[in-house]
């Protein structure tokens, strides 16, 4: 158990629809990144949030989006979505943006219909 | 780009030692790290190591750095049943900061 909470387990979501998914933070920690993990690969950084900033972003297109809250936790926001976001989504915490350790949830289950 | 390439399987005797490989092009990589991922986990993190250490030992797990030639290792002592999983190489400029994954190993054991 890493202490970051992820939420909900599993979403099915139609094509064209938004969708939002939660994450809660280790106690302690103020900084959340998340990922994006299909299928048969390995997880691919999509931004970091650090004190409620945008702090580095990977290659996707601006219909993701995030928002990190005064208590650390964090959303990740997906407009219009596409059959190929169907995915596990991994948020990840750490103490600060540099931190050598990062402790990843459990993730949830997005499908795309 | 930064890539980080793994191969897909490795298969194992319960009780040998097991090797999972990664090599990594980014010459920046400050931080290389050993992730595991069981069946509908997420992703738990055992060790790690920075660019100047050659080597890191902890409990059943080695790690092996050779940055000349941009290779990772992970050795596995004993392994056992519940190393079963898959096994992400990942590496970093600047520590937690947007890791970059490789597609994973999958650890099977045999009897």
């Amino acid at each position: 158990e890493t202490g970051v909470t992820q939420s909900p387990t599993h979403l099915i979501k139609t094509r064209g629809q938004q969708v939002t998914l939660r994450c809660s933070s280790q106690s302690g920690h103020n900084t959340v990144s998340w990922y994006q993990q299909a299928l048969g690969q390995g997880p691919q950084f999509i931004f970091q949030y650090y004190r409620e900033e945008e702090n580095g972003r990977g290659n996707f297109p601006p219909r993701f989006s995030g928002l990190q809250f005064p208590n650390y936790s964090s959303e990740l926001n997906v407009n219009a979505l596409e059959l190929d976001d169907s995915a596990l989504y991994l948020c990840a915490s750490s103490f600060y943006s540099r931190d050598t350790e990062a402790f990843f949830g459990q993730g949830t289950r997005l499908t795309v219909v | 780009g930064e890539d980080v390439e793994q191969s897909l399987f490795l298969s194992v005797r319960e009780g040998d030692s097991s090797v999972i490989n990664c090599t990594y092009t980014d010459s920046s990589s400050t931080y290389l790290y050993w992730y595991k991922q069981e069946p509908g986990a997420g992703l738990q993190l055992l060790t790690y190591i920075f660019s100047n250490m050659d080597m890191k030992q902890d409990q059943r797990l080695t790690v092996l750095l050779n940055k000349k030639d941009k290779h990772l290792s992970l050795r596995i002592a004993d392994t056992q049943t519940g190393d079963s999983a898959i096994y992400f190489c990942a590496e970093s400029p600047r520590g937690a900061d947007g890791l970059t994954f490789g597609k994973g190993t999958h650890l099977i054991i045999q009897p």
